[in-house]
């Protein structure tokens, strides 16, 4: 059974430039959510997807987007990177949106660096 | 979620048993208290979650008093693996898409 399939696992970018990272959930869970761990800092919550729509967003600018595919898949579009960006973006599957706090299955994050 | 304190780090030798308290003084009669684990490099990892009095697993021990004003995390005889980030979570389990969100968690050092 496979977990929370990050990719890539590790990126360098140069400022003003657009990423986009990939998660693919859980097998059976059908809800995607990312979050951005700067070092030495908890995970901060940037949005979450279900049903191919954003249904929860947190205190992130809009250059953060992102994007559920019709498999559950998931992209993290970040545009105009800056410096601050750097951190490691976790994505978390879980199944239904009435899951509970211990319901989620992160995947071992996206380490991105910006230069 | 409620907002919660936990000490920023602890250090304990292979063996000992560890406790971990979390302060949530402002818990709801709704919130669950919920526990995560987290390595170097890789995401949480669920550990354990109880609502009231005592809950074990093969991994850990919660323990919340009456007041559910804290809880304390107990590893028992723990190894140098054991050396991670944990976190402490409070929050409504009933309330639909609820996001997690982390403090900055306590980080056990665990030495030979």
């Amino acid at each position: 059974d496979a977990g929370v399939t990050q990719s890539p696992t590790h990126l360098i970018k140069t400022r003003g430039q657009q990423v986009t990272l990939r998660c693919s959930p859980k097998s059976g869970h059908d809800t995607v959510s990312w979050y951005q761990q700067a070092l030495g800092q908890g995970p901060q919550f940037i949005f979450q997807y279900y049903e191919e729509e954003e249904r929860q967003r947190g205190n992130f600018p809009d250059r953060f987007s992102g994007h559920q595919f019709p498999n559950y898949s998931s992209e993290l579009n970040v545009n105009a990177l800056l410096l601050g960006d750097s951190a490691l973006y976790l994505c978390a599957s879980s199944l239904g949106q009435a899951s509970t706090l211990g319901g989620y299955t992160f995947g071992s994050g996206t380490r991105l660096t910006v230069v | 979620l409620a907002k919660t304190t936990q000490p920023i780090s602890m250090d304990s030798y292979e063996g000992q048993e560890v406790n971990i308290t979390c302060s949530h003084n402002n818990i709801a009669t709704n919130d669950y208290i919920t526990w995560y684990q987290q390595f170097p490099s890789q995401g949480p990892r669920f550990i354990i979650q109880g609502y009231k009095t005592k809950v074990t697993n093969e991994v850990a021990s919660l323990f919340i008093p009456a007041d559910r004003k804290s809880s304390t995390l107990s590893l028992p005889r723990v190894s140098l693996s054991d050396t991670a980030v944990y976190y402490c979570l409070v929050g409504d389990m009933d309330q639909a898409g609820t996001a997690l969100i982390f403090g900055k968690g306590t980080t056990l050092s665990v030495s030979s």
